[in-house]
């Protein structure tokens, strides 16, 4: 077993629809990243939490520590939302990131 | 400001060969840290580097060498490369370890081993 799962590893929207991805981990963190990749390879840090929830503009993430959880949530979702979202989250005083294996996410117009 | 930063963005190298792949980290940022990213699937890591030496290394054979420069900058060097090397292959760059700070990221070299 990964020690971060994410959920759907697919998912197709409608422009304008609210979307959910999920991230869970098997072990205690100093952090979870949420993070958007691009064809093309190019990874994007959209947040980096380790208690409670964080917004930037239609992107919320929360977390909760006790159940081992994190959500990426997006908003009014856009076709230019469409990416690969992918957890990762470090350990104790590292900076080793340990991934899932992304959500690719397709919004159609 | 410039973030971070790889070279090249492709190669394509033959089986057997030698490839150094090359990333400055993000202006202020003194620690680099290499991941490998298979074709759909997660990065994983390769190593860190922090005050020029490797610090920490993921399960990945010896023929994956790194270095750091006075820089910042770093070097992953592969060597006797093998088909399963093809990957994109990562930057990102941080504080010392034990700050907790966003990664930032290159984008990648893609290699392609034929």
């Amino acid at each position: 077993k990964n020690e971060v799962e994410q959920s759907p590893q697919n998912l197709t929207a409608q422009e304008g629809e609210f979307i959910t991805i999920n991230c869970s981990y098997s072990v205690g963190i100093s952090a979870l990243h949420w993070l958007q990749q691009h064809p093309g390879g190019g990874i994007v840090s959209l947040f980096m939490l380790s208690s409670g929830k964080k917004k930037h503009g239609r992107l919320i993430a929360t977390i909760n520590i006790q159940e081992k959880h994190s959500s990426l949530h997006i908003t009014a979702s856009h076709p230019r939302d469409s990416a690969v979202y992918i957890c990762a989250v470090t350990r104790g005083s590292n900076y080793k990131l340990t991934f899932g294996k992304g959500t690719l996410l397709t919004v159609n117009p | 400001d410039a973030g971070v930063t790889q070279s090249p963005t492709h190669l394509i190298k033959t089986r057997g060969q030698q490839v150094t792949l090359r990333c400055s980290p993000k202006s202020g940022h003194d620690t680099v840290s290499w991941y490998q990213q298979a074709l759909g699937q997660g990065p994983q890591f390769i190593f860190q580097y922090y005050e020029e030496e490797e610090r920490q290394r993921g399960n990945f054979p010896d023929r994956f060498s790194g270095h750091q420069f006075p820089n910042y900058s770093s070097e992953l060097n592969v060597n006797a490369l093998l088909l399963g090397d093809s990957a994109l292959y990562l930057c990102a760059s941080s504080l010392a370890p034990g700050h907790n700070t966003e990664a930032f990221f290159g984008q990648g070299t893609r290699l392609t081993v034929v």
